[in-house]
């Protein structure tokens, strides 16, 4: 079974810095996705940034970037400038693709990093 | 206008009421999923739905029961509501065509309180 984890419950910034949240997960596919999603106060979730794992490239939004390291199964977020719109819980997740048989289609959700943005 | 839309956004209920939660998008797209989220579990999917006539069970379906009522609207019902049915609930959309169809889009949540 898939399993992924966020070993920071908890992580802060000073804003213009930069800040790195962990994501390591457990699979024993070649194809799957992974994605980092936001849930601010506001509680909606809003995805930040996603990642192929067919794709060497680290994937890039702005700000965000991701460190995408498959043989360690690592896929960390990286925020540059932090800013106070930043606060937020964040979310790894992952993915199967939907062709590579079975049923589990769900994403499977780290338990989330809160990050503070100090001014 | 929100792609991704719920209602209620915040319920309170009683033990053994039946309710039902409902969610609508405005993407087009033919997936659509629902999520409980509890605090330190992060989400777990109830049920999820690639078509109007296709229903899934996700990994916590007990208790809950669903109706995709169109391609654009899928409900959640709680038969009879429980305590531990206290939750945020989200509803989800992907688009199946290609690649892209693997990122799932989040309606803004419903927050349910059972006395």
């Amino acid at each position: 079974a898939q399993t992924v984890t966020q070993s920071q419950p908890e992580m802060s910034v000073q804003e213009a810095e930069t800040v790195t949240l962990s994501c390591t997960y457990d699979t024993s596919e070649s194809d799957y996705y992974l994605f980092w999603y936001k849930q601010p106060p506001s509680r909606q979730m809003i995805l930040v940034i996603r990642q192929e794992a067919y794709k060497q490239q680290n994937a890039t939004e702005n700000r965000f970037s991701v460190n995408f390291q498959k043989a360690a199964k690592s896929f960390s977020l990286k925020i540059s400038d932090s800013q106070l719109g930043d606060a937020a819980m964040y979310f790894c997740a992952y993915r199967r693709p939907l062709n590579s048989g079975g049923s589990n289609y769900k994403l499977t959700f780290g338990k989330g990093t809160l990050l503070t943005v100090n001014p | 206008d929100a792609d991704v839309t719920q209602t209620p956004r915040n319920r309170i209920t009683k033990t053994g009421k039946r309710i039902m939660l409902e969610c609508s998008q405005t993407k087009g797209h033919d997936r659509m999923y629902w999520y409980r989220q509890d605090p330190g579990l992060g989400l777990r999917l109830i049920y999820y739905s690639f078509d109007v006539k296709d229903i899934n069970k996700g990994e916590i379906s007990d208790g809950y029961s669903v109706s995709r009522q169109a391609q654009a609207k899928f409900s959640l019902s709680l038969e009879s509501a429980i305590p531990n049915q206290t939750a945020l609930y989200f509803c989800a959309t992907s688009d199946s065509n290609g690649r892209r169809g693997e990122t799932q889009y989040f309606g803004p949540g419903t927050r349910l309180l059972v006395l």
